[in-house]
């Protein structure tokens, strides 16, 4: 496989259901992130990891809880959410930087399609 | 104000127009920018991006950044219906991780 994976591609989950994004990079990326992209709104950065750690939580609430176990594989544990919740989630990775120039590029995979009914 | 706008659209064209593509930004700071295309059910992929002012081609596709007017264009030329997608820019600071994104323009090139 190469690239950016994410799975399942869509999900519908009722608001007391529990579960889980799963992401994998096979780019030998060293920096992840979660996207969530609803219409009509810019994409909105949620979470980015570097190297494993955390670097980045965009104020998002707590039914929303990532893990990075390593650096090809990240995470999005779903609790409680609600309706206004539904969106695609977008998983991409990059370069982590250095404190030195980078273009920023990021690769997406092609996203989870979450419904909260 | 938002950081990056980004008129949503839709915009529909005849195939072989000519397509102009915009988006502001409030942050003087901003250093890369970049285009990034969205085809349906797909996840965003780089199209093109430009460091600074100035101009860059990519066979069909221009990149141009006005940083005095805070303002930075894609131009496609003979636009094919594989063209048709949402084209979303985005913009960092120089060393910063974070890309701001506008709001996506959604083009349909008709045949």
């Amino acid at each position: 496989e190469t690239g950016v994976t994410q799975t399942p591609r869509h999900l519908v989950m009722g608001m007391t259901n529990k579960k889980s994004l799963k992401c994998e990079q096979h780019l030998g990326h060293n920096a992840m992130y979660w996207y969530k992209q609803s219409a009509k709104k810019p994409l909105e950065l949620m979470f980015v990891y570097n190297f494993k750690e955390q670097t980045e939580n965009n104020s998002v609430p707590s039914r929303f809880s990532p893990e990075c176990p390593n650096s090809s594989h990240l995470f999005l544990h779903l609790h409680t959410l609600q309706p206004e919740d539904s969106a695609l989630y977008l998983c991409a990775s990059s370069q982590a930087l250095a404190g030195g120039p980078n273009t920023g590029e990021l690769f997406f995979g092609e996203g989870s399609r979450l419904t909260v009914l | 104000q938002k950081e990056v706008e980004q008129d949503p659209g839709p915009l529909s064209v005849p195939e072989g127009a000519i397509v102009s593509l915009n988006c502001t930004y409030s942050n003087s700071a901003f250093q890369y920018f970049m285009w990034y295309r969205q085809y349906s059910r797909k996840g965003p992929e780089l199209l093109m991006y430009t460091y600074s002012s100035g101009n860059k081609e990519d066979g069909r596709f221009t990149a141009q950044v006005d940083k005095s007017s805070k303002y930075i264009s894609l131009f496609i030329r003979d636009s094919q219906p594989s063209d048709s997608a949402t084209y979303l820019c985005a913009m960092k600071l120089q060393g910063a991780q974070k890309l701001v994104f506008g709001q996506g323009t959604r083009l349909t090139i008709n045949p």
